[in-house]
């Protein structure tokens, strides 16, 4: 399963609310996660099952969608979150990534 | 939970390397676990899976009849053994616990390069 994801790269204030795509070649079901990737630091989890938020992701994220089309979003940004992020396929093996979304500050 | 691999480093092509990630924290027999790698720059790319039991593997068809997912659930312990290295499989290895990849370790470094 191709994973689409876009844009590759986004700049954002802070405050501001940002949605990142993610297509699927074809369903997946709702077997989709979005991680969050940051020097230094270890990958993190934020959501799983397409919409279910990890425990501790903050309640500004959020994820929606099924079938092929997965959108995350995070409403009113904090400086914290200007990061990559990717989402995942789990519905078949092998199991595939989307590209990544470079979220910098404007 | 804490996942620490280990094992990475500069090696030849043709030549081979073996991973290990060091598993505490929860029950390490009861999960599913993965390699995950990352080319300089690049994005994340699945590697591999085990099973719990060890009795089912699965691999990126980029690795597959090259590299050997296998675990020691006595030592808590996940393993990538990386047999005939191309430069293409210059990564960061990363094991994850495959619970929608809820814990990643820091990773370690593979350079294959003459």
């Amino acid at each position: 399963v191709q994973m689409t994801q876009s844009p590759s790269y986004l700049a954002a204030s802070p405050g501001e609310s940002i949605s990142i795509s993610c297509k699927a070649s074809r369903s997946i079901s709702n077997n989709l996660a979005w991680y969050q990737e940051k020097p230094g630091k270890a990958n993190k989890l934020l959501i799983h099952s397409a919409s279910t938020l990890q425990s501790g992701t903050p309640s500004r994220f959020s994820g929606s969608g099924s079938g092929t089309d997965f959108t995350l979003t995070i409403r009113s940004l904090e400086s914290e979150d200007f990061a990559v992020y990717y989402c995942q396929q789990f519905n078949e093996y092998p199991l595939t990534f989307g590209s990544g979304t470079k979220l910098e500050i404007k | 939970v804490q996942l620490v691999e280990s094992g990475g480093g500069l090696v030849q092509p043709g030549r081979s390397l073996k991973l290990s990630c060091a598993a505490s924290g929860f029950t390490f027999t009861n999960h599913y676990m993965a390699w995950v790698r990352q080319a300089p720059k690049k994005g994340l790319e699945w590697v591999a899976t085990i099973s719990s039991s060890g009795s089912r593997t699965y691999y990126a068809d980029s690795v597959k009849g090259r590299f050997t997912v296998s675990r020691d659930n006595a030592k808590s312990s996940l393993y990538l053994q990386m047999n005939s290295l191309k430069s293409e499989d210059t990564a960061t290895y990363y094991c994850a616990r495959d619970d929608w990849f809820a814990y990643w370790g820091q990773g370690t470094l593979v350079t294959v390069s003459s």
